[in-house]
């Protein structure tokens, strides 16, 4: 199984552009998050969902949109990039409140 | 308001060497309690997690954690570190009918010297 999987692994965005960032679990885990991780400061939720069609804010969700059509995705959107989003973003699931499987990462730079 | 510390940011420990990483939360109830460890430009892997009963847990790699409840701690142990342990390390909290919503620690970057 391939788990959690976040695509792409890098990418530069210029101030104001729009960006999706892809997640997607093949483990039919009802609980999806996105996480933000920054020098010092831990991992920090964006948004979560706890099943297709629910989703909720997190500690940090300003500028970012989130939507869960499907069971598998979990697709983040930055609607407009600023040079504060940058930072690795982290796409986790779950079964219940079992523990987060996490993807890889996606490394996001803006200028 | 909930939170995790993780007082120490930066540990250094000889091969071998015992280590403990130390853990505390402010939470309104007894939560589930993680920890993780992230290897550089890697992704976040689970070690062991707290639920109830025995309050010294076991995880992957030799590690294991003992819940205090009086202290409101869940400090992560290893009885000799091995050079591949260096690493960071995240604890975390989170509510048994909130999965997937974690509160995590700033992290320990544990260091191993030969």
């Amino acid at each position: 199984n391939a788990g959690v999987t976040q695509t792409p692994k890098f990418q530069v965005l210029k101030t104001g552009q729009s960006m999706t960032l892809q997640c997607a679990q093949d483990m039919n885990h009802e609980y999806m998050s996105w996480y933000r991780q920054d020098p010092g400061m831990g991992l920090r939720l964006i948004h979560y969902s706890v099943g297709a069609g629910i989703t909720d804010q997190g500690e940090v969700p300003n500028g970012y949109n989130v939507s869960r059509s499907t069971t598998e995705d979990f697709p983040l959107r930055l609607l407009s990039a600023a040079p504060s989003q940058t930072s690795v973003y982290f796409c986790a699931s779950s079964e219940g409140a079992l523990g987060l499987t996490f993807g890889s990462g996606t490394r996001l730079t803006v200028v | 308001a909930q939170s995790v510390t993780q007082p120490d940011i930066h540990i250094t420990v000889s091969e071998g060497a015992s280590l403990e990483l130390r853990c505390n939360y402010s939470y309104g109830a007894t939560p589930y309690l993680f920890w993780y460890v992230q290897s550089p430009g890697q992704g976040l892997q689970l070690l062991l997690k707290y639920f109830s009963g025995d309050t010294l847990v076991q995880g992957i790699k030799g590690f294991e954690a003992e819940f205090k409840r009086s202290q409101s701690s869940f400090n992560l142990r290893k009885p000799s570190v091995h050079w591949s342990d260096a690493a960071e390390y995240f604890c975390a909290v989170g509510l048994y009918n909130q999965g997937g919503k974690l509160i995590f620690g700033q992290g320990t970057e544990l260091s191993v010297k030969p």
